[in-house]
């Protein structure tokens, strides 16, 4: 069985600043990795995927993570932030060729980007 | 091509009615999902469907919850009877299941007094 980790629950950052949203995820085969954003009042949408090839993968609105499979970590990162970045991103995994087609989804970061 | 389609998008009722939210997956996706979000609990999977079966429900929380997929374009979710607890919001989402990529709906906001 999967299961995903967002080491935190709420990340406040000023504009313009650099930012590091973590996740960590357990499994015992290969998996797919995932960024979904949540806007307020809105449904979630893909940010950024990783299924194979590159360990760094970019995404919409200059996001980026990077794969690190030793340390089971799917990390996202942004050079500088803005106000339009202040949403809820949430890490998901699936199995890597499974019949499921579902995901497992972290509890979710709060990311509040100020002025 | 249009996206997964919920309705309705708010819904306010009193305890002990019937709630029926719906869903439109996207044509030819074969997984739909059914979440529930809480500021408590996070985003919880109720059920899910291939092919128009039910796979897992043990997310369902009591009998009260249930849902159906009648054809491969059309799901419900129905609460009866309805409780505070219940307050929520719903998503609905699908896939074809081949990477686990969602995609999601844009949420049924339920608020039951």
């Amino acid at each position: 069985a999967q299961s995903v980790t967002q080491l935190d629950s709420q990340v406040p950052v000023f504009e313009e600043a650099p930012v590091e949203l973590r996740c960590n995820y357990s499994s015992s085969v290969s998996v797919y990795l995932f960024w979904y954003v949540q806007y307020p009042n809105q449904g979630l949408q893909l940010l950024l995927k990783y299924l194979s090839g590159s360990t760094l993968v970019k995404g919409i609105n200059g996001f980026e993570a990077e794969f690190n499979k030793s340390q089971t970590s799917f990390h996202l990162r942004k050079p500088s932030v803005h106000i339009s970045d202040t949403a809820e991103y949430f890490c998901a995994v699936s199995q890597y060729g499974g019949s499921q087609g579902n995901l497992i989804f972290g509890k979710g970061t709060k990311l509040s980007v100020k002025p | 091509d249009a996206g997964v389609i919920q309705s309705p998008r708010h819904e306010v009722t009193e305890m002990g009615q019937e709630v029926t939210l719906r869903c439109k997956p996207i044509s030819g996706h074969d997984y739909l999902f059914w979440y529930r979000q809480t500021m408590m609990r996070g985003l919880e999977l109720l059920i899910y469907f291939n092919n128009n079966v039910p796979i897992d429900d043990s997310g369902m929380p009591e009998d009260r919850f249930s849902a159906k997929m009648p054809n491969a374009s059309f799901s419900t979710l129905k609460i009866q009877p309805s409780e505070p607890r219940d307050s929520a919001v719903y998503f609905c989402a699908s896939n074809r299941g081949i990477d686990g990529e969602l995609f999601f709906g844009e949420g049924s906001r339920l608020t039951v007094l």
